[in-house]
């Protein structure tokens, strides 16, 4: 089962543009993380969010969380081509005994 | 330092063959995960095992699958016989600190590029 849902499912841009991409999820969590693919690759951690933050950065890269709305979302400023990838986010509720959950994921092309 | 090192990276077989796929982890990492990700999802959890327990495998299809990670380091999951739903990517992680255990990094995944299998 896939607990987070991101939006949009696919989103192209230019560079030097800014990517938000959403997640929103159904049932609490410890924390939420967001990873990116590239094609024909393994997965790779970019940033953790605790339940008890509301924004973090790290870098391009700017999360904000909102448990209220079971929701979450990834801005990549100034997009570059090598952004080019897939990203989820990854719900992680390990006080339910649960492994980390991850989304459908959003695929971000960034043209130049 | 290797990363999550996975083997073969491509594989493809007849239906109703076997298949057996290999990840050794990053050196210190207690906790291994097997994930399967089909076209155009997102990673779901087979199976996760604590050294060489097998702490988490609910999701593990156990007619078909089994998996083992003898001494706590590598691990195998196999497949069979093999169907043409199973055709997906099947992706090695670790994770330094036991899962939940809330010591820093616990919950972060290294992942492996992944094995693809094509069942035809």
């Amino acid at each position: 089962s896939q607990q987070g849902e991101e939006d949009p499912q696919a989103l192209s841009i230019q560079e030097g543009e800014n990517a938000t991409m959403n997640c929103s999820y159904k049932t609490s969590i410890n924390n939420l993380q967001w990873y990116r693919q590239n094609s024909g690759r393994g997965l790779v951690h970019l940033i953790l969010i605790r339940s008890n933050e509301r924004e973090k950065h790290s870098g391009r890269l700017r999360v904000t969380l909102d448990t209220s709305k079971k929701s979450s979302s990834l801005l990549i400023t100034a997009s570059r081509a090598a952004d080019t990838a897939s990203y989820f986010c990854a719900t992680d509720a390990y006080q339910a005994g649960t492994a980390l959950i991850f989304g459908k994921g959003t695929t971000l092309s960034v043209s130049s | 330092e290797a990363g999550v090192v996975q083997s073969p990276r491509y594989k493809i077989i007849e239906k109703k063959q076997p298949v057996a796929f290999w990840c050794n982890p990053i050196s210190g990492h207690n906790t291994l995960y097997w994930y399967r990700q089909n076209l155009g999802q997102g990673p779901e959890l087979l199976i996760r095992y604590e050294n060489e327990e097998a702490v988490d495998d609910s999701q593990l299809p156990k007619d078909r699958f089994s998996a083992e990670r003898l001494k706590g380091v590598d691990s195998t999951l196999k497949i069979q016989p093999a169907e043409l739903g199973d055709s997906a990517v099947y992706l090695c992680a670790s994770s330094l600190e036991g899962y939940g255990t809330g010591k820093p990094g616990a919950n972060v995944l290294t992942f492996g590029a992944g094995s693809r299998l094509t069942v035809l």
